[in-house]
């Protein structure tokens, strides 16, 4: 059983659309989840993290967690075609566990 | 800020020798991680360093992977001998000390990766 699952994609927008890319998890004891942005060949990048039931935004991104559901999702709002890139979803088990667990990541393509 | 820092960005070797990956994490970065990312499939913990010693090698696929980090400051992880299956990206990781990790989120700030191909 995948400990936590992503849809690989790819998920094409037009640009200045509403990205929605979605996370599920396994374990019921997760405390933390990341978002990170990933250009071909370059280094994972941190774009949110949220431990807290409900929306966290940040400029034009927003997490939402619901943690009965075990469900994460990143939207991205007026989508560029700067904002290609894989996304992925991780999780950390929380206490003194540091480690994080990802996904496989979701392709995201936004069309000029 | 310098970021974290891996050395070299491409190994190409046969089966059977040795390849050593180097990682400079953000100075003060107490926690070291190294990560692999084996093709098709999703990044995947090895180890975790807090300053030198090992706070969990869970992830280690087997003993022919060996890492270090005298010091306290860079880390080497040498695959001795290689195999096939240990080709992918091998990404280094550092985060802040642990007493600031208390306060929130673990935040990880990742290297480039060093691709690693056995032949």
């Amino acid at each position: 059983q995948k400990e936590v699952e992503q849809n690989s994609g790819p998920l094409s927008v037009p640009e200045g659309a509403i990205a929605s890319l979605n996370c599920t998890y396994s374990d019921r004891g997760s405390q933390s989840f990341f978002w990170y942005r990933q250009y071909s060949g370059k280094s994972p990048e941190l774009i949110m993290f949220i431990y807290s039931n409900g929306d966290k935004e940040d400029g034009r991104f927003t997490a939402q967690l619901n943690k009965a559901s075990q469900y994460v999702s990143l939207l991205i709002r007026d989508s560029q075609p700067s904002d290609s890139a894989t996304y992925l979803c991780a999780v950390r088990s929380g206490g003194s566990n540091y480690k994080l667990t990802f996904g496989k990541g979701t392709l995201l393509t936004v069309n000029p | 800020e310098a970021g974290v820092t891996q050395f070299p960005s491409h190994s190409v070797i046969e089966k059977g020798q040795t390849v050593t990956l180097r990682c400079d994490p953000i100075s003060g970065h107490d926690n070291l991680y190294w990560y692999r990312r084996v093709m098709g499939k999703e990044i995947k913990f090895l180890l975790h360093f807090v300053k030198e010693s090992k706070q969990d090698e869970s992830g280690m696929p087997n003993n022919r992977f060996l890492a270090e980090r005298t010091g306290g400051t860079y880390s080497t992880l040498k695959v001795q001998p290689a195999e096939l299956e240990d080709s992918g990206v091998y990404f280094c990781a550092s985060s802040q000390p642990t007493w600031a990790l208390r306060s929130g989120a673990n935040v990880l700030t990742f290297g480039a990766g060093s691709r690693l191909t056995v032949l």
